[in-house]
């Protein structure tokens, strides 16, 4: 069973429409990433949240953390298609810094 | 400067090659670690540097091999691969601040732009 559960796997959507990604796992963490990854680069952090219920905005993203700090989701108001990327959560988990990523969300915006 | 370089940026090899991927960083993180990606799927973590020690191997294949010269420096020597190992290969780097009262480090991990490699 994966330690967290990205969801969806998929999603292509037109320009202009909204979408939420949601990461769950049934494990609490103190703290939670989302990175966004283009073809043939590695991924880049977007943000990193840590406080139960909190909310994160960066642009036209809004990044939340569960009130128990099991889960998150990333929203994205009036998509466009310089956000189509693979989305990855991910958390540090046990000792030595090991990052445990989601499936992913692979995005599709199409003009 | 918050960059990670690979080199190289693509590499196709013979299942009876010997070929190296390099990695550096200059933000005086302690902390580095290679990563293999298939298409469409999350990076999956292979080993963990710390201080220039080895302080994660993932199971990985001995056909895998890491090397860490310096601080700076990570390498990953590769020889006798198979197809299968064909994938996108992510260095990441962070500060390594060690333990906080017992709590995993969590620190932000930089990645490369990673080197796609293919394995005929």
């Amino acid at each position: 069973t994966q330690l967290l559960e990205q969801s969806p796997q998929f999603l292509s959507i037109q320009e202009g429409e909204n979408l939420t990604v949601y990461c769950n796992s049934s494990s609490v963490f103190s703290s939670l990433q989302w990175y966004r990854q283009e073809p043939g680069e590695g991924p880049v952090l977007l943000v990193t949240v840590v406080t139960g219920g909190e909310v994160k905005k960066l642009k036209r993203l809004t990044f939340q953390f569960g009130d128990a700090r099991k889960d998150s989701s990333l929203h994205i108001t009036a998509a466009q298609p310089g956000d189509t990327g693979l989305y990855l959560c991910a958390v540090t988990y046990n000792q030595g810094g090991k990052l445990i990523f989601g499936q992913g969300t692979e995005l599709s915006v199409k003009p | 400067d918050t960059e990670v370089t690979q080199t190289p940026k693509h590499l196709v090899m013979g299942m009876t090659n010997k070929k190296s991927l390099k990695c550096e960083q200059h933000m005086g993180h302690r902390a580095m670690y290679w990563y293999k990606q298939k298409a469409k799927k999350p990076p999956e973590l292979m080993f963990v540097y710390s201080y220039e020690k080895l302080s994660i191997n993932e199971s990985v294949p001995s056909r895998f091999s890491p090397e860490c010269p310096n601080s700076s420096l990570l390498n990953l020597h590769l020889h006798a691969l198979q197809p299968e190992d064909s994938a996108l290969y992510l260095c990441a780097s962070s500060q390594d601040k060690g333990w906080t009262s017992g709590r995993a480090k969590e620190e932000t991990q930089y990645f490369g732009p990673g080197t796609r490699l293919l394995v005929l």
